[in-house]
């Protein structure tokens, strides 16, 4: 049973405009949220994180939406650009519980910015 | 070299086979994870490793065997695989402070090792 989906496979954007990549999550103890952006033939890079404590966290272009109600998160890239394009894993954590090494990770949503 | 290297990039082996995928971290990190990721599914954990000892083995089938020599080198021995195990294979590395209510410890990942077994 899948703890973290990411249920787009794939998003399309025009360059410029907004981007929002979308994951829900099932486990309650997950307390801590991350995206990590990989492009093709690269490993996955840190992007963003965000805290349970809070419900928005923002880094330049890119901002993370927590709503825990829901068991929510999104991220925004705005303004979109081209080299934005690649796949971007969500992944949870739940630190309080002592496993901060641990992250569970969602199958990725493949972003493409067209110019 | 900087970063999580990984090597080969590519492997193509026999069911018979016996091969080893090498990863190496420049980053003075304490904690390594081998992770793989199949056609359409999520990143899986299999193994952690921090200073130098095994701190998780995520059910991963004994045919898939790591080693830790020191804290910059992590080895996936593998033998006897089956077609299903191919997949991406991907090391990562992150500092090792896992105290409890910190903060996730990011990890930094290698390119991948690309495995097939036929």
């Amino acid at each position: 049973d899948q703890q973290v989906k990411q249920n787009s496979p794939s998003l399309s954007v025009q360059e410029g405009r907004i981007s929002i990549l979308n994951c829900d999550y099932t486990n309650s103890m997950f307390d801590y949220f991350l995206w990590y952006k990989k492009y093709p033939a690269e490993g996955p890079t840190f992007l963003i994180s965000i805290s349970s404590i809070k419900d928005k966290n923002e880094d330049g272009r890119f901002t993370v939406f927590l709503n825990k109600s829901a068991k929510h998160l999104s991220l925004h890239i705005v303004p979109s650009q081209p080299g934005d394009s690649a796949v971007y894993f969500c992944a949870a954590s739940a630190v309080r519980g002592g496993s901060n090494y641990k992250l569970t990770f969602g199958k990725g949503t493949l972003l493409t910015v067209n110019p | 070299e900087t970063g999580v290297t990984q090597t080969p990039r590519h492997l193509v082996m026999g069911m018979t086979n016996k091969k080893s995928l090498k990863c190496e971290q420049h980053l003075g990190h304490n904690a390594m994870y081998w992770y793989k990721q199949s056609a359409k599914k999520p990143l899986e954990l299999m193994f952690v490793y921090n200073f130098k000892e095994q701190t998780e083995n995520n059910s991963v089938p004994s045919r898939f065997s790591p080693e830790c020599p020191n804290s910059s080198h992590l080895f996936l021995h593998l033998h006897t695989l089956q077609p299903e195990d191919s997949a991406l294979y991907l090391c990562a590395s992150s500092q090792g402070e896992w105290l409890a209510g910190g903060r996730p410890d990011t990890q930094y990942f290698g390119p991948g090792t690309r495995l097939t077994v036929l």
